[in-house]
């Protein structure tokens, strides 16, 4: 099955500078990576995703990169602020049916933003 | 409103008793899904509905049972079976159909907690 691994579980950074968080995922069949941001007692929410068939993706201060050869993903938050602080997942699709349709998500462990004032 | 809604906030059950979280959404989404999350863990899929009438194990069922008789309902019971049920439980759904994944969205959670 489908294992992803992300880094670094605790990220502390200034105001204003920039975060990268880092996946590896094992299956090459996924194909879609999604980028969540949890706060403290909450659900998470989508902040930006990608899909295999492109590299790079940006949404303001916030970016994704996939190299797919090498199985790697990466969340780039520039500009940093306060209320970036939150834990992010990163995760890799899993097609559950062979036929398309649902598919499962496998989560990687979480990186703990601090973003100091 | 549109979105996810998960009830209660916060569950607490003692040893033995099945207890059952309701999910219900009004995104006329067809897949809906179960996570259970641990301290310090990522999210891991308890069980997963593609359609009404129809659900599949995920990598997590034993001590779990779900039941999809309305396309906005996905109520997890917790059963006495499930050996370590103290957990953050989230449910999700997505549009589903069709051969692209589908971006999940997520309910605000359920905290249940075994006394």
């Amino acid at each position: 099955g489908e294992n992803v691994e992300q880094h670094p579980s605790t990220l502390s950074v200034q105001e204003g500078d920039s975060a990268v968080i880092k996946c590896t995922y094992s299956d090459s069949a996924s194909n879609y990576f999604p980028w969540y941001k949890q706060e403290l007692g909450k659900g998470p929410q989508l902040i930006i995703d990608i899909r295999s068939n492109v590299g790079e993706k940006k949404d303001q201060r916030i970016a994704v990169t996939l190299n797919k050869t090498a199985k790697h993903f990466s969340l780039h938050i520039t500009e940093t602020q306060p209320e970036d602080s939150a834990v992010y997942f990163c995760a890799a699709s899993r097609p559950l049916y062979s036929g398309g349709g649902a598919d499962g998500l496998t989560f990687g462990k979480g990186t703990h933003l601090i973003i100091q004032p | 409103d549109g979105g996810i809604t998960q009830s209660p906030k916060y569950l607490f059950r003692k040893e033995g008793q099945n207890v059952t979280l309701s999910c219900e959404q009004n995104l006329n989404h067809d897949a809906m899904y179960w996570y259970r999350q641990d301290p310090g863990q990522g999210l891991r899929l308890i069980y997963y509905s593609q359609i009404v009438n129809d659900f599949q194990k995920g990598d997590i069922a034993e001590g779990y049972s779900v039941s999809r008789e309305k396309k906005e309902s996905f109520p997890l019971t917790v059963t006495s079976a499930q050996k370590n049920p103290t957990a953050f439980y989230l449910c999700a759904s997505s549009i589903s159909g069709g051969a692209v994944t589908d971006t999940q969205y997520f309910g605000p959670g359920t905290r249940l907690t075994v006394l």
